[in-house]
């Protein structure tokens, strides 16, 4: 089974801090992705990765960054932490071909003080 | 109108009952479709994928597409209280290969 790994399960960081979330996946997969899911909102789209140094811009990436310096490795920066990005954040990692859902990581839940 | 739209719910169905999930899409989706289960405080796991139309079963889950009408389905056969989760169903984007779209998922209670 693929395995997506997110490194905190839990986080808790001051405003103005910048944060790191991680996320490994151990299938080789091309495309990795992240979300936030909030209450009400459901999953929104934050970054995605086609391919290693690769990324694009999902619906809500203001207030965010991404690195994709290794396959295996997606990294989510957030670049100086303000209250209203407290949230779930999930990875999530698919092969190339289109008819392939997604995996996703556990989650880290971010709270942002 | 949004390209993948459920009714949030909740749902309440008893237990040993057929629970049925709906879905519509717009044609800003293409033609691979998802179903998620997302227990409350976990992260989304893929129960089902179709592509065709008409049905496909996976033990108790029968997903259906319905192209000509834009709809999918998911229908529980003999829900368990297991079965309490929200299900978000989820369609590929045409204008990105790879990207999927979520709904904004059903809730799902199972009452024994």
């Amino acid at each position: 089974d693929v395995k997506v790994t997110q490194s905190s399960r839990y986080l808790v960081k001051r405003t103005g801090e910048k944060v790191f979330l991680e996320c490994v996946q151990d299938m080789d997969h091309e495309n990795m992705f992240w979300y936030r899911q909030d209450p009400g909102l459901g999953l929104r789209l934050i970054y995605f990765s086609y391919d290693v140094k690769m990324k694009e811009k999902g619906d809500i990436p203001e207030g965010y960054s991404v690195s994709r310096e290794k396959k295996e490795r997606f990294s989510l920066i957030l670049e100086s932490a303000s209250t209203n990005q407290t949230s779930m954040y999930l990875c999530a990692s698919s092969q190339g071909a289109k008819d392939y859902g997604y995996t996703f990581g556990s989650g880290t839940r971010l709270t942002v003080v | 109108q949004k390209e993948v739209e459920q009714n949030s719910g909740p749902l309440s169905v008893p237990e040993g009952a057929i629970a049925s999930l709906n879905c519509t899409y717009s044609d800003r989706v293409s033609q691979s479709f998802f179903w998620y289960r997302q227990y409350s405080g976990k992260s989304p796991e893929l129960i089902m994928s179709i592509y065709s139309n008409g049905d496909k079963e996976d033990g108790r889950f029968t997903a259906q597409l319905n192209k000509a009408s834009q709809y999918v389905s998911l229908l529980i056969r003999d829900s368990q209280p297991s079965d309490s989760a929200t299900y978000l169903c989820a369609a590929r984007g045409y204008s990105s290969a790879s990207k999927i779209i979520f709904g904004s998922g059903t809730r799902l209670s199972i009452r024994p």
